[in-house]
């Protein structure tokens, strides 16, 4: 069954402060894996697609990386305007299509 | 037009009802998903229609069904409602290879 795991769970940083967020996953034949943003009572946010191992996204203070086994969502000097919830999903196939699984995702708040 | 509009933005049934979700998709955005979102959780995938034929579904029961229209618009419907399927209902459009465009949801409560 393919896996999604977004850790940590939560995350308080201070303004400036960088840090990186991980989603881990376990899939057979990965066609994607995406980050989404989340704000409370909003549909999720589109951010980057990454596709092979290596592959490397920015824009603006985030920057996604994959591996194999991983994504990092890298933020650098983080504001208060970047706290909201980040979600990760990977797309694999199945049964002749593609399906999204999403993490469960990683609540980031940001303190002035 | 530009975005996702979903209708309506809450929504209270009882159990053992059904309902209809609405959703209006960016004009060229030939795929739609549905999603099932609880509280604290990531989306879950419901299903998803390509050109008016659904290609990938969710491990949802067949009383989630839906529907594709030639105007980008698409239903969920929800039939024999339970308490459990009380959670935020997304939307979702792309065009193929781009990501997804999420609407805000419907936040269905079933009492």
């Amino acid at each position: 069954e393919d896996q999604v795991t977004q850790s940590p769970e939560a995350l308080r940083l201070q303004e400036g402060e960088s840090s990186s967020l991980n989603c881990s996953y376990t899939v057979s034949g990965l066609r994607g894996l995406f980050w989404y943003r989340q704000d409370p009572g909003k549909g999720p946010e589109f951010l980057f697609t990454l596709y092979s191992a290596g592959e490397e996204k920015e824009k603006e203070r985030l920057k996604a990386t994959l591996t194999k086994k991983e994504s990092f969502l890298h933020i650098t000097a983080p504001k208060p305007e970047d706290s909201a919830t980040y979600l990760c999903a990977v797309q694999a196939p199945s049964g002749g299509s593609y399906i999204p699984t999403f993490g469960r995702g990683t609540s980031l708040i940001v303190h002035p | 037009e530009t975005g996702v509009t979903q209708s309506p933005t809450h929504l209270i049934k009882t159990r053992g009802q059904q309902v209809t979700l609405r959703c209006s998709s960016q004009s060229g955005h030939n795929t739609v998903s549905w999603y099932q979102q609880a509280l604290g959780q990531g989306p879950q995938f419901i299903f998803q229609y390509y050109r008016e034929e659904e290609n990938g579904r969710g491990n949802f029961p067949p009383r989630f069904s839906g529907l594709q229209f030639p105007n980008y618009s698409s239903e969920l419907n929800v039939n024999a409602l339970e308490l459990d399927d009380s959670a935020l209902y997304l939307c979702a459009s792309r065009m193929m290879g781009d990501g997804y465009t999420f609407g805000s949801g419907t936040r269905l409560t079933v009492v």
